[in-house]
């Protein structure tokens, strides 16, 4: 069972470009998210969606876009990279509401990226 | 919104019992999770509280105070396995997001 995956694992982009993370579930969850964790900063939200077709911002949704296609698939997009989205990024489902009951987050392996 | 706070590093030796704690302030309050974060790792789920008390896992134990927006983690017969960050995560009843705090660093020495 692959559960939450992750591509790629590692990035270094230059300023300016822009490129997709993937993310992909295979346990049928409702509910996706993105997270970034930076030193001393924590896990903090950036986009999360609840369904197929509905996407909603958290606490730092500047500079990134997602889509929800399909129940599996939950691509984040960084259109124009700035060394300030240096950071771990992390992708997370659940079964619906983010922890509904005691379903609790699963994450991916994160992808590491770094803007020179 | 959420504010969450957890304090950041604490050493103990192995076989010893360590308690983390997390307060929170939340406008809508609908569960607390437990996570374990090992260094270049993603992070585990540990324990889940929605009403007040204590849950017990194994060695690890979690208890809830909604009224005082208190909780904490109890490991007991620490290992060195458990050198870790341990992340606190309030669940929002009104948009259902989870917002995590920044995670307490435990150093297990023998």
């Amino acid at each position: 069972n692959a559960g939450v995956t992750q591509t790629p694992k590692f990035q270094v982009l230059k300023t300016g470009q822009s490129m997709t993370l993937q993310c992909a579930q295979d346990m049928n969850h409702e509910y996706m998210s993105w997270y970034r964790q930076d030193p001393g900063m924590g896990l903090r939200l950036i986009h999360y969606s609840v369904g197929a077709g509905i996407t909603d911002q958290g606490e730092v949704p500047n500079g990134y876009n997602v889509s929800r296609s399909t129940t599996e698939d939950f691509p984040l997009r960084l259109l124009s990279a700035a060394p300030s989205q240096t950071s771990v990024y992390f992708c997370a489902s659940s079964s619906i509401g983010g922890g509904q009951g005691n379903s609790p987050l699963h994450f991916g392996n994160g992808t590491r990226l770094t803007v020179t | 919104g959420q504010n969450i706070d957890q304090p950041t590093e604490m050493t103990a030796t192995e076989g010893a019992i360590v308690q983390i704690n997390c307060t929170y302030q939340t406008s809508g309050f609908n569960g607390l999770f437990w996570y374990q974060q090992h260094a270049g790792e993603a992070p585990t789920f540990l324990s889940y509280n929605v009403l007040d008390g204590l849950e017990e896992k194994g060695r690890f134990s979690s208890f809830l105070s909604r009224s005082k927006g208190y909780s904490y983690l109890l490991l007991k017969e620490l290992q060195m396995k458990d050198s870790a960050s341990y992340l606190c995560a309030v669940r929002d009843g009104g948009n259902n997001r989870l917002a995590f705090g920044k995670g307490n660093q435990v150093v297990v020495i023998p």
